[in-house]
């Protein structure tokens, strides 16, 4: 089945760690996302990607970072950088930026 | 940033009610609208699409319409069922932006 998937489902991150959440796609879309939910809060778009090679800041990008080497993949890291990094994480595509995007089932993150 | 705001905020109806709530953007540069259901422990999905004004969709008992003039959408949903109950989320996409804008939602729980 085509579709999005995201791993892990939750992830758990000690103080001064770097951890990289995973996105695949086989929907061959062009244009992948990230976006973070905290409570009582909308999407908030961190990074995203039109391109293989090629990716843009979001709204929140400041301790996030991405990589798009791929069609398929779009891997989020959280570094130590990020100083309050408990969220849920969702990955989504599209055909290109301006057409529906289609999600993960999320990454929920908890800080130790 | 662009300023998407939905009302209200959230909203709790009985069984067999119908509601509507409100999405409001920027008239200027507009492109397209687009509205997703997101339930909970679930990935949101698209609803609906939309680009002219003057434009209504409808799936099932859930209907959209939009006005590009005056920045708004209204979501209709007649006679409200229990699992109606999620998230209501727009997305605006303007020219000169590069991806939707989403907003934080309406949140509505149906009960029985």
């Amino acid at each position: 089945d085509g579709g999005i998937t995201q791993s892990p489902k939750y992830l758990f991150r000690k103080e001064g760690q770097n951890v990289t959440l995973s996105c695949e796609q086989n929907l061959n879309h062009d244009a992948m996302y990230w976006y973070r939910q905290d409570p009582g809060q909308g999407l908030r778009l961190i990074y995203y990607s039109q391109i293989v090679n090629d990716f843009q800041k979001g709204d929140i990008a400041e301790g996030y970072s991405v990589s798009r080497e791929k069609k398929e993949s779009f891997p989020l890291t959280v570094t130590s950088a990020q100083k309050n990094p408990t969220a849920f994480y969702l990955c989504a595509s599209s055909s290109d930026a301006q057409e529906t995007q289609y999600f993960g089932p999320g990454t929920r993150l908890l800080v130790l | 940033i662009l300023n998407v705001e939905q009302s209200p905020q959230s909203l709790h109806v009985q069984e067999g009610d119908s509601t509507n709530f409100t999405c409001s953007f920027p008239s200027s540069n507009f492109y397209a609208l687009h509205w997703y259901r997101w339930e909970t422990a679930k990935s949101p999905e698209a609803l609906f699409v939309m680009t002219l004004n003057g434009d209504e969709k409808k799936k099932g008992r859930i209907s959209a319409t939009l006005n590009t003039k005056e920045g708004y959408s209204y979501l209709y949903i007649k006679g409200s069922q229990p699992e109606d109950s999620a998230t209501y989320l727009c997305a605006p996409h303007h020219s000169g932006y590069s991806t939707l804008t989403f907003g934080k939602g309406t949140m509505l729980l149906v009960s029985p």
